[in-house]
Order: C-alpha cells, then sequence, then structure tokens
C-alpha cells in the first residue's frame, strides 16, 4: 500500500508568519510520530500519538508547535510565529503499533525555511 | 541525559572498502536497536534491527550490526561496499516498555567509485 507522505514538500516562509505541516500516515497504523531534523544532526523528537490516547507531547520546544491528529488519520503540526531557528526538515513516521520494537516508517519530509 | 552517539561525522570509502560505523546509547535496561539508512533524495528506511536473540544481526543489502550489551553499542558492518551505499546512516534506540525512539546525529558515508 501507500507509503507516508506529507505535504507540502517545501515551505519558505517569513519569520512571525504561522505554518501548517501536514502528515498523511500509513493506513492501520496506531502510532504516529513527528520529527525535527536541523542540518547536520540527528532526528530530534517532538511529539507521538497513539490511538485516541492522550499525545505525548514531551518533545515539543516551546509552546508555539502545537500538533494534532483525528483518530488514527491525519496529523497536522502547527508552528505559530515562525522563527529562524524553525527552519528545518520536519519528518512524519507511523507504526502499527507503539511498543519500542515496531519499526517507524517514515515520510520524504517537509523543509522548512524561515526568512 | 538518555543519548546516542554515532562518533563519525563523515566517512569517505573505496569501493570494496570494509566499513565499520560506531553507535553507541546511554540507556540502562532492554532496549530495541536500529539503523535507518537515507539515500539521497529518498526517505529513510530500515536497514535493520535488534529486539532480542542473536547479537549479531543480518539486514538488507549485505549489512550487519553486532550489540554488545557490556559495551552499549550497535555497530554497523558491511565487509565490501559499493558506490551504491552512499547514504546517510543513523543508528537508533528504543527502551523496549515504550517508544521513546531515540536517534543519533547520523554519519555521512561516500563511497568513491
Amino acid at each position: 500500500g501507500a507509503g507516508v507522505s506529507q505535504s507540502p514538500s517545501n515551505k519558505v516562509t517569513e519569520k512571525g508568519k504561522d505554518v501548517e505541516l501536514r502528515c498523511d500516515p500509513i493506513s492501520g497504523h496506531t502510532a504516529l510520530y513527528w520529527y525535527r531534523q536541523r542540518l547536520g544532526q540527528g532526528l530530534e523528537f517532538l511529539i507521538y500519538f497513539q490511538g485516541n490516547s492522550a499525545p505525548d507531547k514531551s518533545g515539543l520546544p516551546s509552546d508555539r508547535f502545537s500538533a494534532e491528529r483525528t483518530g488514527e488519520s491525519v496529523s497536522t503540526l502547527t508552528i505559530q510565529r515562525t522563527q529562524q531557528e524553525d527552519s528545518a526538515v520536519y519528518l512524519c513516521a507511523s507504526s502499527l503499533f507503539s511498543r519500542g520494537f515496531y519499526e517507524q516508517y517514515f515520510g520524504p519530509g517537509t523543509r522548512l525555511t524561515v526568512t | 541525559a538518555q543519548s546516542v552517539s554515532q562518533h563519525n561525522h563523515h566517512v569517505i570509502l573505496s569501493e570494496a572498502a570494509s566499513l565499520e560505523l560506531g553507535c553507541n546509547y546511554s540507556y540502562g535496561g532492554t532496549v530495541n536497536l536500529f539503523w535507518y539508512v537515507q539515500y539521497p533524495g529518498q526517505h529513510l528506511q530500515l536497514l535493520l534491527k535488534y529486539f532480542s536473540g542473536d547479537p549479531l544481526v543480518k539486514g538488507i543489502k549485505g549489512f550487519e550490526a553486532e550489540f554488545i550489551k557490556s559495551k552499549f553499542s550497535f555497530n554497523l558492518r558491511k565487509p565490501s561496499v559499493q558506490w551504491s551505499d552512499t547514504a546517510e546512516y543513523f543508528c537508533a534506540v528504543t527502551p523496549n516498555n515504550n517508544n521513546d525512539m531515540r536517534f543519533g546525529a547520523g554519519t555521512r558515508l561516500t563511497v568513491k567509485p
């Protein structure tokens, strides 16, 4: 079936504007993750959803960042009042279940550039 | 703090050379270990994974990794690299009781033809 898809693939925005990034997980995957990858750095965990449980928001860097997911479908990551340090590739991944040994399948990412 | 360390930022090899990429982690307890690869212009994809059992894990494309619990290491190896192995390689660790996956900073491998 189809893999994880993300949109847009690239986003350039002015400092101070809000942006919304979208992730479509693999159908049937109950867990969904958002990561941030800054240039030359590893993946930084942001937030995790598991079914209808409360999300794990422990990785969100500030209250300007928020994410939503309806059931086991699409998720949106919103960054308000963007700053230049928010420039990064934002990756979404989904997995069948939330236990640690289930493989995560990654989307192509959204490259965000804040000017 | 829990962390995953990849010692090599950029490795350059000639074709047919042997490869070993280091990965160390600082979690205690039972862990699950992964190597992901990102080829140029492509998604991150799983190369291999270790949950339990034989500490020598074989993955796709001739890669293997060895889990050495006493050293908290999970190094990636390949006896003879090819130009097509040029990519970025990420080590990742999750504790067995949750899904908090932590990634290393990645190692960029360049294989010269």
